[in-house]
């Protein structure tokens, strides 16, 4: 089946630096990357939509200058959490549609101290 | 716009008793309907989607039937296991592909 590799799925970072997570579609082509931000306990919160070769599209509230995204491929999607901050620990996960269907990365957990 | 509301629990429950999660959704048009589960430390995987009214989705013993008329995909499982323990998400997709999640079900079963 279809394959979504996350890293790192632990990233543990000072305050004030930049941290960058990928995601990769292994075995198909996705044309949309969607990332998602969950916080303890809670759902899943849509941040962007990135489609290959175009600048992602944010969701209201998230700031795009914080949370770049890269779409350079359809295979390769990346977040980077510029200037990160303790408010920015979280779990973000990516998820890949190819076709009619999304397969989920396997998540990361950043923690900012 | 598009929403989901689920039963958020937590749910516990004795091994092979019979469990339901209801998930009630609010779309226009006609969206594809999915429950994905997560299992502690791990991202989201999909469980089963149904993609049109009265289709009924299945895997590993979990069911769930697009119902229309009611907005509803509730999940259910006739006889849960230990290893079932995990957060179930109801989740909708409409014609812009994004997924609008439910809040979670924490579901934890006792041998």
């Amino acid at each position: 089946g279809a394959v979504v590799s996350q890293h790192p799925s632990r990233v543990i970072c000072k305050s004030g630096t930049s941290v960058k997570i990928e995601c990769r579609s292994l075995d198909f082509q996705a044309t949309t990357m969607f990332w998602y931000r969950q916080f303890p306990k809670k759902s899943l919160m849509l941040m962007a939509t990135s489609n290959e070769g175009s600048k992602a599209t944010y969701e209201q509230g998230v700031e795009k200058d914080k949370f770049l995204i890269n779409h350079a491929s359809l295979t390769l999607s990346t977040l980077t959490v510029t200037s990160a901050h303790p408010e920015d620990s979280s779990f973000y996960i990516c998820s890949a549609q190819g076709g009619s269907y999304y397969t989920f990365g396997s998540g990361t957990r950043l923690t900012v101290v | 716009g598009n929403s989901v509301t689920q039963m958020e629990g937590p749910v516990t429950l004795s091994e092979e008793a019979f469990l339901t999660i209801n998930c009630t959704y609010t779309a226009t048009g006609y969206p594809s309907l999915f429950w994905y589960v997560q299992y502690p430390g791990e991202g989201l995987q999909l469980l089963l989607k149904a993609t049109k009214a009265d289709d009924k989705g299945s895997n590993k013993g979990f069911e769930a039937t697009y119902r229309k008329e009611t907005t509803s995909f509730h999940l259910e499982k006739g006889s849960v296991q230990v290893s079932d323990s995990a957060v179930y998400f109801c989740a909708l997709s409409g014609g812009d592909y994004k997924l609008s999640f439910g809040a979670g079900t924490t579901v934890t079963v006792r041998a």
